[in-house]
């Protein structure tokens, strides 16, 4: 079956420090990979894509992302977290080549960060 | 503005009642969605529409119709909701390049 796993429900870091939040998928073909975010009451903010290409990805906000195709990762970090960076975020999975319009999330992970 | 809106924002209905969520984009983008999220699940999707008149079957369809007569509309129908479906539901509306544009949400209690 295919699927996007997030293994760690919540992640804490310290201000100023490094953050990684990890995102491993079972899927076929050469998928689309993408995060994104959700802050306290609103809706989810797209971060960034992995279509084809290098495998680090810059997105928003000082984000980027590490795919690596032999162990099916695409994992979400940061070099400096701030307190602001605190929300819910979420790997998905477009499973077919190409954009479908079906996406697979995971069940997302907290990220807390601490002055 | 590019955005995408949903209508209601919140609802309490009965079990039973038949209701329809709203969902328009001024992007004129092909693709949309729906999803539903629930605590320790993420999201998962409903359905899905490639173009008007096209649709298909997401992760979670059981209970849910949808229909896509306009390309900026796609709205949700729960035509006897059930308890179950007590959720935060989102409408997207997907880029050419695969990014999704969120609504606000529809937050949703059957009783």
């Amino acid at each position: 079956a295919q699927s996007v796993a997030q293994p760690e429900d919540q992640v804490n870091v310290a201000e100023g420090n490094p953050l990684t939040v990890k995102c491993t998928y079972s899927v076929s073909g050469n998928p689309y990979l993408f995060w994104y975010v959700q802050y306290p009451n609103r809706g989810l903010q797209f971060l960034l894509k992995y279509i084809t290409g290098d495998n680090l990805v810059k997105g928003s906000y000082g984000f980027e992302a590490e795919f690596n195709k032999s162990q099916t990762s695409f994992h979400l970090k940061k070099p400096s977290a701030l307190v602001s960076d605190s929300a819910l975020y979420f790997c998905a999975v477009s499973p077919l080549s190409g954009n479908t319009g079906k996406l697979i999330f995971g069940q997302g992970t907290t990220l807390q960060v601490k002055p | 503005e590019a955005q995408v809106t949903q209508n209601p924002r919140y609802l309490i209905t009965v079990t039973g009642k038949k209701l329809t969520v709203t969902c328009s984009q001024n992007m004129n983008h092909e693709y949309m969605s729906w999803y539903r999220q629930d605590p320790g699940l993420g999201l998962r999707q409903i359905y899905y529409s490639m173009n008007v008149e096209v649709t298909d079957k997401g992760d979670v369809p059981e209970g849910y119709k949808v229909s896509r007569k306009e390309k900026r509309n796609f709205p949700l129908i729960l035509e006897s909701p059930s308890p179950n479906q007590t959720s935060l539901y989102f409408c997207a509306s997907t880029t050419i390049g695969g990014e999704q544009y969120f609504g606000p949400g529809t937050r949703l209690t059957v009783t």
